[in-house]
C-alpha cells in the first residue's frame, strides 16, 4: 500500500520562528489533507490540499503531486500552534475514495 | 453546529467485557469511518460506511464490528476486549463516498483502556 513518510518527526521552537513540515508519499494520490492534533487530542482539519498552494491565516501549503510531497508552513509561530501535525492521503483510484492513510506526524512544540 | 460526538470519550474496561463506542454526525453526511491511534504508527483505519446498512473492512478491523443502521450513526463494537485494543479511536464522517474534494471530520476521540 502506499506510504506516508512526515519530516522532521519533532521540532522545536521559539514562539515567532517560521517552520516548514514535509509529507512525501510514495503513489499517486487524489486526496491529501493536513491535519491539527491539539495537546488535547483533538483533530481539526488544516487543509485539503491534493495539489496546488493555499493559504489559511499564517499556514499554507503546496503539494506537488508530481513529485510527490506536500509541505506545511507556518509563520510567526505562537505556542497554541503546538501538538501534532499529520499528513493523510486518500490514494488514486477507487480504493482512494474509502480511506485515510496518516503519516506518523511532526511533533511540534513552540516555547514562549 | 456541525460535529462529529462520540461516547464515552473515557473508558475503562477489563478483558472480555463487551462494549460500544457510538458515534454520530449532524452533517448528514454519507461516508463515515473509524480509526484508531497508537503511538509510533499514527493513525490506522477499522472500519467504514459508504451508506446505511453499508460497511467494509479497514486496515485493522479484527477484533471490532460496526453497524450503519441510520445514517447518522455508527457505533463501534468490541465483543470481547483485549489489552492490545488499548487506543485512542477517532470517528470520521465526510460528505459523500467517491467524492475526492470532500474532507473529513474527526469526533473527539474515545480513550480505551483494556485491563
Amino acid at each position: 500500500g502506499i506510504q506516508v513518510e512526515q519530516s522532521p518527526p519533532d521540532l522545536i521552537l521559539q514562539e515567532g520562528a517560521n517552520s516548514t513540515l514535509r509529507c512525501n508519499f510514495s503513489d499517486s494520490v487524489n486526496n491529501l489533507q493536513w491535519f491539527h492534533q491539539n495537546p488535547w487530542g483533538q483533530l481539526i482539519n488544516l487543509f485539503y490540499i491534493p495539489s496546488g498552494t493555499k493559504q489559511n491565516g499564517r499556514l499554507s501549503a503546496t503539494t506537488v503531486a508530481t513529485e510527490r510531497y506536500s509541505l506545511l508552513y507556518i509563520s510567526s509561530s505562537q505556542t497554541t500552534d503546538s501538538g501534532v501535525y499529520f499528513c493523510a492521503v486518500g490514494p488514486q483510484g477507487i480504493q482512494g475514495a474509502q480511506k485515510l492513510v496518516f503519516g506518523q506526524g511532526t511533533r511540534l512544540t513552540i516555547n514562549p | 453546529e456541525a460535529q462529529v460526538t462520540q461516547n464515552p470519550r473515557y473508558l475503562i474496561t477489563v478483558t472480555g467485557k463487551k462494549l460500544t463506542v457510538t458515534c454520530s454526525q449532524n452533517m448528514n453526511h454519507e461516508y463515515m469511518s473509524w480509526y484508531r491511534q497508537d503511538p509510533g504508527l499514527g493513525l490506522r483505519q477499522i472500519y467504514y460506511s459508504m451508506n446505511v446498512e453499508v460497511t467494509d473492512k479497514g486496515d485493522v478491523p479484527e477484533g471490532y464490528k460496526v453497524s450503519r443502521k441510520e445514517k447518522r450513526n455508527f457505533p463501534l463494537i468490541l465483543e470481547s476486549p483485549s489489552p492490545n485494543q488499548t487506543s485512542l479511536y477517532f470517528c470520521a464522517s465526510s460528505e459523500r463516498y467517491l467524492r475526492w474534494t470532500d474532507t473529513q471530520y474527526f469526533g473527539p476521540g474515545t480513550r480505551l483502556t483494556v485491563l
